[in-house]
Formats: C-alpha cells, structure tokens, sequence
C-alpha cells in the first residue's frame, strides 16, 4: 500500500542554518506529494505541494522537489528562523480525484536564536 | 484569513459514553475529512464526505462512527460507544476543490477516553 517516511525528530537548529527533512514515500503511480506544517496550537497547514514528476513546490522559501527515480519529497530552506519552528509533515495522495491523504508520522523542528 | 474552527478543543468521556466532536467548515468550501492522530503515531484518514455522502472511508471507521452535516455550516463526528484506544487528537478539514489542492485543517479536538 501506499505510505510515507520521514526522518525522526526532533531536529534543532540554529538560526539561519539550513534545513533538510528527508521524506520518502511508497506508491502505486504518481501520487501527489505535500508538505504540511503544523505551528504550535494550530491546525496543519498545506505548505506546498508537487503533482508531478520534477515539479518544484515552493513557499515562504521552502522548497522541495518531487524526485521519482529516488521516490523522495525532501523538504529544504536555505536559512530557518525561530518561527519556523513546527512539526512538519510529508504527505501523499493517489493522484485520482478527491483521494485522502496519506501522512508520515511528523518531524518536529526546533529553532534557536 | 478563513478558518476551519473545531469544538471542543478537549473532550474527556468515559468508556462507552457516546461524543460528538464538532466543526465549522469553511463557508465555501464543499469537501470535508476528519482525520486522527493517536499521541505519537501518524495522521490517520477516517472519512471524506461530498455532496451530503460520504466519498471514501478508512477501516478505522467502522459502524460505531458517523459523520452529518446537519444544517450546512457544522460538520459532526459521531463516535456512538467509545473505548480506550478512540483517545486521539481529531483534525476536521476542509478544502474549496478536494485533495490536490490542499486542505485547510482545524486546530483538533483532543479525545480523552477513560
């Protein structure tokens, strides 16, 4: 079936450190993969997404990039900031229709200044 | 910006006690989830639900639960006999066109089941 891994947390950082979050996912097909973020006290929010193969999404300067042959979604910013801190989240979903989204377990992200 | 707001944010019940966990969509959104979390564990699909049905469902939600959208703003979640491993954080969730375009999710309610 289809599933996600993320890397364990938590992972704390310095200030303006980069920042990689490996994802990689199992699936029948193309799925669609996402990045969800989930800020203290708060709902998950879609912080972006890839429908395709090589697609790049992007946002608030995270980036990942959709890598078939390596079935990888890694999550990266070039300089984090305190309020990034957050629990992380690699999703996929069968890329069909209103299909549900399939989650690894979260990477919880530690900020310092 | 438009919130999905969940209600109430923790809900202890005893054992067999039925709860109904409640959420506000998004006014114009048209497709609903409820998903869980149990502490430590991943997000689980339970439900989707379109046009006033349910679209798909998962193995965790079997005959003891239920979903209604009783009068077109709340969107309810109905566990009718609960037990101990029901205890988990529940996110409801909305989204304008399904899935690939991204969910907004509520804030959760925390189940408690003693």
């Amino acid at each position: 079936g289809n599933s996600v891994t993320q890397m364990e947390g938590p992972v704390t950082l310095s200030e303006e450190a980069f920042l990689t979050i490996n994802c990689t996912y199992t699936a029948t097909g193309y799925p669609s993969l996402f990045w969800y973020v989930q800020y203290p006290g708060e709902g998950l929010q879609l912080l972006l997404k890839a429908t395709k193969a090589d697609d790049k999404g992007s946002n608030k300067g995270f980036e990942a990039t959709y890598r078939k042959e390596t079935t990888s979604f890694h999550l990266e910013k070039g300089s984090v900031q305190v309020s990034d801190s957050a629990v992380y989240f690699c999703a996929l979903s069968r890329n069909s229709g209103n299909t549900p989204l399939v989650f690894g377990k979260g990477t919880r992200l530690s900020v310092i200044a | 910006e438009p919130e999905v707001t969940q209600t109430p944010s923790h809900q202890v019940t005893q054992m067999g006690q039925e709860v109904i966990l409640r959420c506000v969509p998004i006014s114009n959104h048209l497709y609903f989830y409820w998903y869980r979390q149990i502490l430590g564990q991943k997000v689980e699909f339970l439900v989707s639900f379109y046009n006033n049905e349910i679209s798909e469902k998962s193995e965790i939600f079997d005959d003891q639960f239920s979903v209604e959208r009783p009068d077109g703003s709340n969107f309810t979640l109905k566990i009718r006999s609960t037990k101990l491993e029901d205890s988990a954080m529940y996110f409801c969730a909305s989204s304008e066109q399904g899935t690939n375009y991204g969910y907004t999710f509520g804030s959760g309610t925390r189940l408690t089941v003693v």
